[in-house]
């Protein structure tokens, strides 16, 4: 069957540091894969979109890689502030709709 | 500033009523989406619309219907509602066609049925 893994259990770490979270996908071939963020009580807010033909993707802060041949993609958030303390969702792009991973919740202490 | 709006952010609703959730987006949109969510499960899709009149199963459409009669509007209609319906529903919009663009979403709806 088809699956998006996300790490259930929450990141912890220092202010500074960088995190790395990972989303794992088995039996998909997406075009597309995206990453959002979502703060409690708040609806997904949009944060980068990689193509299968790339590789790496920056956004001031963050890097998206995909790499499609270990069907992983590692998202990555340098010099970390708590204000980047929230769950992170990766989704992908199969048809006209996306699939979304349950998500990762990273806590950033001060 | 785009904004995808839902009729109501918090919703209690007995067993066996007809519940519907609203969702408006202002831009242009031809692709409007409904998920619900819930804890470990993340998110589900339950219907999704391409084009006005147009409508898509998702992942979990059994006990839920959807109507778009204009571009912008896009509603979910819970027929008898059940308590396990209960959940987050958040609506989303995004792009046009197959072309996958990212997806606005709106502030979600916390729907309790007793």
């Amino acid at each position: 069957s088809q699956k998006i893994e996300q790490n259930s259990e929450a990141l912890n770490i220092q202010e500074g540091k960088t995190a790395t979270l990972t989303c794992n996908y088995t039996n998909y071939s997406p075009a597309y894969l995206q990453w959002y963020r979502q703060d409690p009580g708040r609806g997904p807010v949009f944060l980068l979109l990689i193509r299968e033909n790339e590789k790496e993707k920056r956004k001031e802060r963050l890097k998206v890689t995909f790499d499609t041949t270990l069907k992983q993609s590692l998202f990555h958030i340098t010099a970390s502030q708590p204000a980047d303390s929230a769950t992170y969702l990766c989704a992908l792009a199969l048809g006209r709709a996306l699939t979304f991973g349950s998500g990762t919740r990273l806590q950033v202490q001060p | 500033d785009v904004k995808v709006t839902q009729s109501s952010r918090y919703l209690v609703k007995r067993t066996g009523e007809k519940v519907f959730l609203e969702c408006v987006q202002d831009m242009d949109h031809e692709n409007m989406f409904w998920y619900r969510q819930d804890p470990g499960l993340g998110l589900r899709l339950i219907y999704f619309s391409y084009d006005v009149k147009m409508k898509e199963k998702g992942d979990i459409p059994e006990g839920y219907s959807v109507s778009r009669e204009k571009k912008e509007r896009f509603s979910l209609i819970l027929e008898s509602a059940s308590t396990n319906q209960t959940s987050m529903y958040l609506c989303a919009s995004g792009g046009s066609g197959r072309i996958h663009h990212e997806q606005f979403f709106g502030p979600g709806t916390r729907l309790t049925v007793l």
